[in-house]
C-alpha cells in the first residue's frame, strides 16, 4: 500500500513570497491533516479535512495560511505572503476514520524562509 | 489550557537495555492514546496505540501502559537497539465535535550507545 506523498520536500523562499505544498493521501482515507512541525517541537494541527469538508482550522493563520482538498482526495497548502517564523516542516498525514484513529504520515516538506 | 508533555527531553540507553519513555497528560477527556517514532528528515511512524478502556497493550518489543489515574502514558521498549534512536512523540486525541483530533507533546529523544 503506498503511504501519503508529498512535494516538494524542500524549499527556500524569501519573506514575503508564496509557497505551495501538495498532498496525495493513502487511497481511500477520509480525513486529511496539514501540520506544521517546528524545530525541536511536536507537530501542531494547522487544519483537518474530512473528505472535502473542513472539520477543525482552529489553528490556521487564516490571513497568510489556505487550504483546500478538492474531490475529497489530494490536498494543497498555501501560504502567502511567507514570513520568517513560517520557517518549518510541514506534514501532511491521513486516516481511514473521520478522525481520532490512526494517523499516517507523509514525508514532510522542510521549509526555510530567508 | 489541556496539555501533553514529557518528563524527559533526551534519554540515553545502552544497547540491549529496556527503554521507558514517560509522558503526561492533562485532557481526562482522551480515550485514545498513541506513540510515533520519528527519525530524522522522516514523517511520525506509528508504533502503538491504546484506548482508554485499556491499561496495557504490547506489540513487538514495545508495550504502552495507561495510568488514568494520574493520567500518566509510558512506551517501554525492550532491547533496545541503535534503530530505535528516534524522537519519540506521545498524542492524544481530543473530542472535536463530531470527532476527534490529535495533539503532540514535544517529544523524548531516545539515544542508543554501545
Amino acid at each position: 500500500e503506498a503511504g501519503v506523498a508529498q512535494s516538494p520536500r524542500y524549499k527556500i523562499i524569501e519573506k514575503r513570497q508564496s509557497v505551495a505544498f501538495w498532498c496525495n493521501p493513502i487511497s481511500g482515507h477520509a480525513t486529511l491533516y496539514w501540520y506544521q512541525q517546528i524545530l525541536g517541537q511536536g507537530p501542531k494541527l494547522l487544519i483537518q479535512f474530512q473528505n472535502n469538508g473542513v472539520v477543525d482550522d482552529s489553528q490556521l493563520p487564516k490571513d497568510r495560511f489556505s487550504a483546500e482538498r478538492l474531490k475529497g482526495v489530494d490536498s494543497t497548502l498555501k501560504i502567502q505572503p511567507a514570513k520568517l517564523e513560517d520557517s518549518a516542516v510541514y506534514l501532511c498525514a491521513s486516516s481511514p476514520g473521520s478522525g481520532g484513529d490512526t494517523q499516517y504520515f507523509g514525508p514532510g516538506t522542510r521549509l526555510t524562509v530567508l | 489550557g489541556e496539555s501533553v508533555g514529557l518528563h524527559l527531553p533526551t534519554l540515553s540507553v545502552q544497547e540491549g537495555d529496556n527503554s521507558i519513555i514517560n509522558c503526561a497528560y492533562s485532557n481526562s477527556a482522551s480515550d485514545y492514546f498513541i506513540w510515533y517514532k520519528q527519525e530524522s528528515g522522516k514523517g511520525p511512524q506509528f508504533i502503538i496505540d491504546i484506548r482508554s478502556n485499556m491499561d496495557k497493550r504490547q506489540g513487538q518489543r514495545v508495550t504502552v501502559l495507561l495510568n488514568k489515574t494520574v493520567k500518566h502514558l509510558s512506551l517501554q521498549i525492550a532491547a533496545t537497539q541503535p534503530g530505535d534512536s528516534a524522537v519519540y512523540f506521545c498524542a492524544y486525541s481530543q473530542p472535536l465535535g463530531n470527532t476527534d483530533k490529535l495533539i503532540f507533546g514535544t517529544g523524548t529523544r531516545l539515544q542508543v550507545f554501545p
